[in-house]
């Protein structure tokens, strides 16, 4: 079974600072791994996913995730945050190889932008 | 459709009565799965539909819940004897190759009175 874990249920960052969010996963198979964002009142959005090859992930607005199979982690970070970055944050996984498996969401991350 | 469609938005229904929400996926989308987001939570796995069958149900949580999907394309999930506990956002996701990433809806936001 697949499971994630999200460190900090909220993270506050200065405007233009580094932005990190962890995810650290539980797999018995190679995962997929995935970001998710979701602003207030609308749905979720995909922002990056790892499948196969490159372990680090580009993704939608500036966002990027590095997979670490020996640490089992997939972390976000983006160089310097927007004001517009401000919005709930989830971290997925899914079973690699298994076209039925479900992706399951860890408990997220409210990101703050401090002006 | 372009994106994933869910109706109604919100939905408010005393205790005890039965809902029905409304899940339309991307055209050409064969898996759907439903969600449930509880304030403060990410999204709690429901039910995926490959086609027209549940491939996976073991997320309802009892049976009052119960989807369908008879054609393959829209799906509505249906709620019997509502509990104030059922109250969410229930999400809808499709997807064309299931684990590659999901499009999701909105959502419609239940709330039991």
């Amino acid at each position: 079974a697949q499971s994630v874990t999200q460190l900090g249920s909220h993270v506050s960052v200065s405007e233009g600072a580094l932005v990190l969010l962890r995810c650290n996963y539980s797999s018995s198979v190679p995962p997929y791994l995935f970001w998710y964002v979701q602003y207030p009142n609308q749905g979720l959005q995909l922002l990056l996913k790892y499948t196969t090859g490159a372990t680090l992930v580009k993704g939608i607005n500036g966002f990027e995730a590095e997979f670490k199979k020996s640490e089992t982690s997939f972390h976000l970070t983006k160089p310097s945050a927007h004001m517009s970055d401000a919005a709930e944050y989830f971290c997925a996984v899914s079973a690699s190889g298994n076209r039925d498996d479900k992706i399951i969401f860890g408990k997220g991350t409210r990101l703050h932008i401090l002006p | 459709g372009a994106g994933v469609s869910q109706t109604p938005s919100n939905k408010v229904t005393e205790k005890g009565k039965y809902v029905e929400l409304r899940c339309d996926p991307i055209s050409g989308h064969t898996a759907l799965y439903w969600y449930r987001q509880s304030l403060g939570q990410g999204p709690e796995f429901l039910i995926y539909f490959q086609g027209t069958g549940a491939a996976d149900d073991s997320g309802l949580p009892n049976d009052r819940f119960f989807a369908v999907r008879p054609e393959g394309s829209v799906s509505t999930l249906k709620i019997q004897r509502t509990e104030r506990g059922d109250s969410a956002v229930y999400l809808c996701a499709s997807s064309f190759v299931p684990g590659y990433g999901y499009t999701f809806g909105s959502g419609t936001r239940l709330t039991v009175v």
